[in-house]
């Protein structure tokens, strides 16, 4: 029973263009969400986040958009540059302070020169 | 700067061997994890920790343990490996108090290989 799912393994976007990455949760007890950029070899690394009581969280090219009733969070990225090339994990958080965080299966993003 | 470290990088073994993967931080986290991920799979958090001499099984059942004698340091055994432990292990770290509560500081991973 997977509650965060990307769907998407794999994206390719040209360079300057917007990417869009998507991703879809079941359980409504999710409180707060988070994007991790990881590339390989190395562990994830923290992009961005939202709260649940927020719709839309910015942090210069990054944009993450949380629609609640759908259950869907995206990450938009724009300008896309070449060094964004990595596999993003979406990631949700359920209420209470245990702090324990539940991972997508991650979209691989490819930035085309 | 999020400093956690992980040793060894990447570990060929064979079965049956005992093995201790480490993980320490820096940062005086408090809480403490270790996620099992296979390659084009979601992270699974196989153990956490709120602090010293406190330690959970995550979501994902392991047959590893863990320790938590000191903040800084949360090492994770297998007694006998086995082929089927052959994955990447993330350790991560987080400050309850900080301000961003839910951020997870990852170390760069141990490859395992159990031949």
């Amino acid at each position: 029973d997977q509650q965060v799912k990307q769907n998407s393994p794999s994206l390719s976007v040209q360079e300057g263009r917007i990417s869009i990455l998507n991703c879809d949760y079941t359980n409504s007890m999710f409180d707060y969400f988070l994007w991790y950029k990881k590339y390989p070899a190395e562990g994830p690394t923290f992009l961005i986040s939202i709260s649940s009581i927020k719709d839309k969280n910015e942090d210069g090219r990054f944009t993450v958009f949380l629609n609640k009733s759908a259950k869907h969070l995206s990450l938009h990225i724009v300008p896309s540059q070449p060094g964004d090339s990595a596999v993003y994990f979406c990631a949700a958080s359920p209420e209470g302070g245990a702090q324990k965080l539940v991972f997508g299966q991650g979209t691989r993003l490819t930035i085309n020169p | 700067e999020a400093d956690i470290y992980q040793t060894p990088r990447y570990l060929v073994i064979g079965t049956g061997k005992k093995i201790t993967l480490e993980c320490s931080q820096t940062m005086g986290h408090d809480k403490m994890y270790w996620y099992q991920q296979d390659p084009g799979m979601e992270l699974h958090l196989i153990h956490y920790s709120y602090g010293v001499n406190s330690t959970e099984k995550g979501d994902l059942s392991s047959e590893s343990t863990v320790s938590r004698i000191r903040t800084e340091h949360f090492p994770l055994t297998l007694e006998s490996a086995r082929p089927s432990h052959t994955s990447q292990y993330l350790c991560a770290s987080s400050d309850y108090g900080g301000n961003r509560p839910y951020e997870q500081y990852f170390g760069p991973g141990t490859r395992l290989t159990v031949t």
